[in-house]
């Protein structure tokens, strides 16, 4: 089956630098994405990873070790509006299947 | 111009009722999804659409009847709803059949059964 392993809360502190990890496990990967959803919003994808190495986006960045099945954002110079939950995914077939979601907690 | 849009936001609804989702996406995109999203926040795939085709039906009960009358649009029926139906549903596009994981989200539908 497929599976994305993430962790469900992170807290840092406003300015900070934090990093959220994901775990996966599927059949037939092409790459890892990225989204972030506000409360009562939509997800917005935010990146995509198809080989290893780290995607620098602005304040946002993505890594992916194929041979590890792992991934992870990185979150710097943390602001108050990055609260909000984000999910790592991956397409399979036909769907994009995404992790439960990793809420980030930003401290002021 | 909004990109994927549903209606209506928010469906407050009683048990053994049937109601519909309309989704349309401007984006020219050859498949649209409908996704429900828990309490908890889970993301789960209900149905995969391309080109009018249903090509995955998630093993969603069959009180759930999605339609597309053309690539741009994706309705969503649900009849009999029950308690456990509540969730908020989104609808969301892609361009291609290709390896893009870049999906477009509709706001989403707060649907609640009482």
């Amino acid at each position: 089956g497929q599976s994305l392993e993430q962790p469900s809360e992170v807290t840092a502190v406003e300015g900070a630098i934090v990093q959220i990890n994901c775990t996966y496990q599927t059949s037939g990967f092409y790459g890892l994405s990225w989204y972030q959803q506000h409360d009562g919003g939509a997800p917005t994808f935010l990146s995509y990873n198809a080989l290893d190495g780290l995607e620098e986006t602005g304040r946002f960045s993505s890594f992916l070790s194929r041979s590890d099945s792992y991934g992870y954002l990185l979150l710097q110079e943390l602001q108050m509006k990055d609260s909000a939950s984000y999910f790592c995914a991956v397409k399979t077939g036909d769907k994009i299947i995404f992790g439960k979601g990793t809420r980030l907690h930003i401290l002021p | 111009d909004t990109a994927v849009s549903q209606t209506p936001k928010y469906l407050v609804t009683q048990m053994g009722n049937d109601k519909s989702i309309k989704c349309e996406q401007n984006l020219g995109h050859d498949t649209m999804y409908w996704y429900k999203q828990d309490s908890k926040k889970f993301l789960k795939i209900m149905f995969s659409y391309n080109n009018k085709e249903l090509i995955i039906n998630e093993t969603v009960p069959n009180r759930f009847s999605p339609k597309s009358p053309d690539k741009a649009h994706l309705n969503l029926h649900i009849n009999s709803l029950e308690l456990g139906d509540s969730a908020v549903y989104f609808c969301a596009s892609r361009p291609d059949r290709g390896e893009n994981t870049e999906a477009f989200f509709g706001q989403g539908t707060r649907l609640t059964v009482v």
